[in-house]
This record gives C-alpha cells, sequence and structure tokens, in this order.
C-alpha cells in the first residue's frame, strides 16, 4: 500500500465547477505540501500546511492531522487550472509523494 | 539566481552512455535533494546533501547514479551505463535550512527530461 494515497487520480470538468482532490496517509509526519505540475514544467509549491487551512485565491487547502487526510480545493476553475496537482508529506527532510491527480479543465 | 535552474532541460542517451545532469540551486540554499520521477507517477526520493555533505543516498536505484555537490553549491547527478529504466525526469529541489523544519518550503527546478533509447 501506497504511503500517501491521492483520488481521483484522473478530474475533468467544466469551466467554473468547483473542485476537489483528496490525499489520505498512513505515516506520522511534520507537514503537508501540495503542489502543481504543468506538463512539461517544474514543479510548483502551492501550500505546506501542518494543520487547519490556508487560502491562496481560489485555492484551498485543509489537513485533519487525526484523520491524516488532506483536501485541495478550486473554486471556480478555468482552464489555466489544467495540471497534475501532486500531494506530498513531509517526514524528517524527505518529500513522500502520491501519484499525483491529472485535472483538465475544459472552456 | 532567482530560482532552482536545471540542465540540460532535455537529455537523449544511447543505452550505455554515461550522462550528468547539473543543478544550480538558489543562492545561499542549504539543503539540495535529488527526485526521480516516471512517467505518471509521483518523484521518488534520490539523494539528499546538507551543504558539500551528502547525508542520504538511500534512494539511488543502483551503484550506477551518483551525485555529489562539492562546494556546496551546484550539484550534479551522474548516471552510468545508463539503461532504459533510467528515462524520467529528474527533478532537483533546494531549500534554505538544514533539515528543512516544518515552516520552510522547497523551491524546485522545472526538471531534466532523460530519455535512453
Amino acid at each position: 500500500k501506497n504511503e500517501v494515497e491521492q483520488s481521483p487520480q484522473n478530474l475533468t470538468a467544466q469551466e467554473g465547477e468547483f473542485i476537489t482532490i483528496n490525499c489520505s496517509y498512513s505515516v506520522g509526519i511534520s507537514a503537508l505540501h501540495w503542489l502543481q505540475q504543468h506538463p512539461g514544467g517544474g514543479i510548483v509549491s502551492l501550500f505546506m500546511l501542518s494543520s487547519g487551512k490556508k487560502k491562496h485565491g481560489r485555492l484551498i487547502a485543509t489537513i485533519n492531522i487525526q484523520e491524516k487526510h488532506s483536501s485541495l480545493h478550486i473554486t471556480a476553475s478555468h482552464p489555466r487550472d489544467s495540471a497534475v496537482y501532486i500531494c506530498a508529506v513531509k517526514r524528517n527532510y524527505q518529500l513522500i509523494w502520491g501519484a499525483g491527480t491529472k485535472l483538465i479543465i475544459k472552456p | 539566481g532567482a530560482g532552482v535552474s536545471q540542465s540540460p532541460r532535455y537529455k537523449v542517451a544511447k543505452r550505455g552512455q554515461d550522462v550528468a545532469l547539473r543543478c544550480d540551486p538558489i543562492s545561499g540554499h542549504v539543503s539540495l535533494f535529488w527526485y526521480q520521477q516516471a512517467l505518471g507517477q509521483g518523484p521518488e526520493f534520490l539523494t539528499y546533501f546538507q551543504n558539500e555533505a551528502q547525508l542520504d543516498k538511500s534512494g539511488l536505484p543502483s551503484d550506477r547514479f551518483f551525485a555529489e555537490r562539492p562546494e556546496g553549491s551546484v550539484s550534479t547527478l551522474k548516471i552510468q551505463r545508463t539503461q532504459q529504466e533510467d528515462s524520467a525526469v529528474y527533478l532537483c529541489a533546494s531549500s534554505l535550512a538544514p533539515r528543512p523544519l516544518k515552516t520552510e518550503g522547497y523551491t524546485f527546478g522545472s526538471g531534466t527530461r532523460l530519455t535512453v533509447v
């Protein structure tokens, strides 16, 4: 069993829809990252959180340490949000990565 | 520089050829990481440097893989006698703190896509 599980693996939605991507992990962590990877591009760190909730623009990330679960939400989704979203948990100095969720937003 | 720079951006190697991948971290960043990302997968940890010291190389898949950071800044990942299964994106990340604390983030490079034919 993978230590970090993401769902769904693939998600296609219409512009404007509310998007939720989930991440569950099975190990003790010190922080959790949500990252965005565009095709052919590098990885951009969106959030790092260890408790509660963070918001940047249309992106919201939440984490429940007791349940070992985090969610990434995108409000008013736009085609430029199309990318792979990766959840990674931080244990000591290492990041343990999920396989990613490929998001496609259609106009 | 302003970000983590990796070169080359793309590399095609013939099976058996040696390759060297370069990472220029953000100036002053103490921690440097290499990750390997196979197609459709999340990145896998390869190795970690704190300044010039390679503190963890547990993720290197075989003794054909070698990484160095001799002056505590630029790092090179070398793969000897490349095999087709080495085809992947190799990502470099740096962080200001040694053993990054939970309040520290990572800055990633754009990666080097290695294709072994």
